[in-house]
């Protein structure tokens, strides 16, 4: 295992269109993580999965934002219409349930919105 | 609303000095605390975490924890160029962790 990956890494859309990120945590992983990152800030947490269950998101997340886990595997976060405020590094990261605040980070994708 | 605070610097040592990075916390109840290291352009790697008041050491890398003042610091031992890096504290409440803003760190020749 190589650990955990994301598709794309970059992704540049105009305002107004549907974009959708995927990751492929670390396969022994039972918890997944997307977090959003902007320039001089440290990553902001969005929502996370354990298994299959979307267990929290953040209260600052737009309904525009959706993020699914079936079969507790890969996931898919989702931002529909988008704004240039969504223009940011999206981060995802996986842990297992006994270490929730070790966690091993993807690449990241870099969504910039038109 | 959990909040983590961080000078963003940066930090300017020379090489071989100590390092000392240091944090703040809010929430009361946070349990665990973590330090993340993010190079330029690479997404935050774990290089240290701490659960209990005192220190904890790892190589050139020490943690130190007060719960009571709600303070949590990073010494680096021996700074090498390679350690330039941003440095970000994250504290784990229950089951998220909280980033803050990161400390940039510049270790010159």
């Amino acid at each position: 295992d190589t650990g955990v990956s994301q598709d794309p890494r970059h992704k540049i859309t105009k305002r107004g269109q549907n974009v959708t990120f995927r990751c492929d945590p670390i396969s022994e992983h039972n918890r997944l993580y997307w977090y959003r990152q902007t320039l001089g800030q440290g990553p902001e947490f969005l929502t996370y999965f354990q298994n299959e269950a979307q267990l929290e998101k953040s209260r600052l997340l737009s309904d525009r934002f959706s993020a699914e886990r079936p079969k507790g595997s890969f996931s898919t976060l989702e931002i529909q219409r988008t704004e240039q405020g969504d223009s940011a590094m999206y981060l995802c990261a996986s842990s297992l349930v006994t270490g929730p605040g070790e966690l091993f980070f993807g690449e990241g994708s870099r969504l910039t919105v038109l | 609303q959990k909040e983590v605070e961080q000078n963003s610097g940066p930090l300017s040592v020379p090489e071989g000095a100590i390092a000392s990075l240091n944090c703040t916390y809010s929430d009361r109840g946070s349990q665990s605390f973590f330090w993340y290291r993010q190079y330029s352009g690479k997404s935050p790697e774990l290089i240290m975490s701490i659960y209990s008041n005192g220190d904890k050491e790892d190589g050139r890398f020490t943690a130190q924890l007060n719960k009571a003042s709600q303070y949590v610091s990073l010494l680096i031992r021996d700074s090498q160029p390679s350690d330039s890096a941003t440095y970000l504290c994250a504290v784990n409440g229950h089951s998220t962790l909280t980033f803050g803003k990161g400390t940039m760190l510049l270790v010159s020749p």
